[in-house]
């Protein structure tokens, strides 16, 4: 399953809303729980990345409520709904709907503007 | 508090081989699939192997398979990645990490290949 995001860069003023796509080249739903198997990262320079968001739109522990996820089937979308400095980084969706076989999209950059 | 701490990077010529391994802490690990994940000096994440709590399923990333080989010794709560036939494409930082999806990673160990 190919993973792919857009833009590949994205200058978002502080305060503003931010909004990163992921489409898969099949669905990810899988329809005897009705979930999506999408997660969505954030990698800051010289770190691993971070989890944000798993099953397309559940948020993970400690993840503040500014950044949340929707879609389902084939398109996906990462909002951080009023930009701060700290979330200055690069953005990755995955897919893990064909465990353990998994893909990441290709990234999205996001700056301050 | 959950610890993976990747070891085995090296830098090592084409064709070669060199094993990774991952010690993991602060959780159960026998429970957890694994993966290894990669990233190229500059570009994106790369998802390279998984296996289930128990290595009965175990996935390879096509750019890999048949040349690595992901395993794991729940008694001594650790993951590896046995490497062989490597090229300069395989260049990279690989992480260790927890989940499917991945909730928790290691700093990575840096596998250099050339000549």
């Amino acid at each position: 399953i190919v993973m792919t995001q857009s833009p590949d860069s994205l200058a978002v003023s502080l305060g503003e809303r931010a909004t990163i796509n992921c489409k898969s080249s099949q669905s990810v739903l899988y329809s005897p729980n009705n979930r999506n198997y999408v997660a969505w990262y954030q990698q800051k320079p010289g770190q691993p990345p971070k989890l944000l968001i798993y099953w397309a739109s559940t948020r993970q522990s400690g993840v503040p409520d500014r950044f949340s996820g929707s879609g389902s089937g084939t398109d996906f979308t990462l909002t951080i709904s009023s930009l701060q400095a700290e979330d200055v980084a690069v953005y990755y969706c995955q897919q893990f709907y064909n465990t353990p076989l998994s893909s990441f999209g290709q990234g999205t950059k996001l700056e301050i503007k | 508090e959950v610890q993976l701490v990747e070891s085995g990077g090296d830098l090592v010529q084409p064709g070669r081989s060199l094993r990774l391994s991952c010690a993991a802490s602060g959780f159960k690990f026998e429970d957890f699939a694994m993966n290894w994940v990669r990233q190229a000096p500059g570009k994106g994440l790369e998802w390279v192997a998984a296996i289930t709590w128990n290595s009965g399923s175990i996935g390879y990333a096509d750019s890999v398979k048949g040349r690595f080989t992901i395993s794991r010794d729940n008694a001594k709560n650790s993951l590896y990645l046995q490497m062989n036939s490597l090229k300069s494409e395989d260049t990279a930082l690989y992480y260790c990490a927890v989940g499917l999806p991945p909730e928790s990673w290691g700093q990575g160990t840096l596998v250099t290949v050339s000549s």
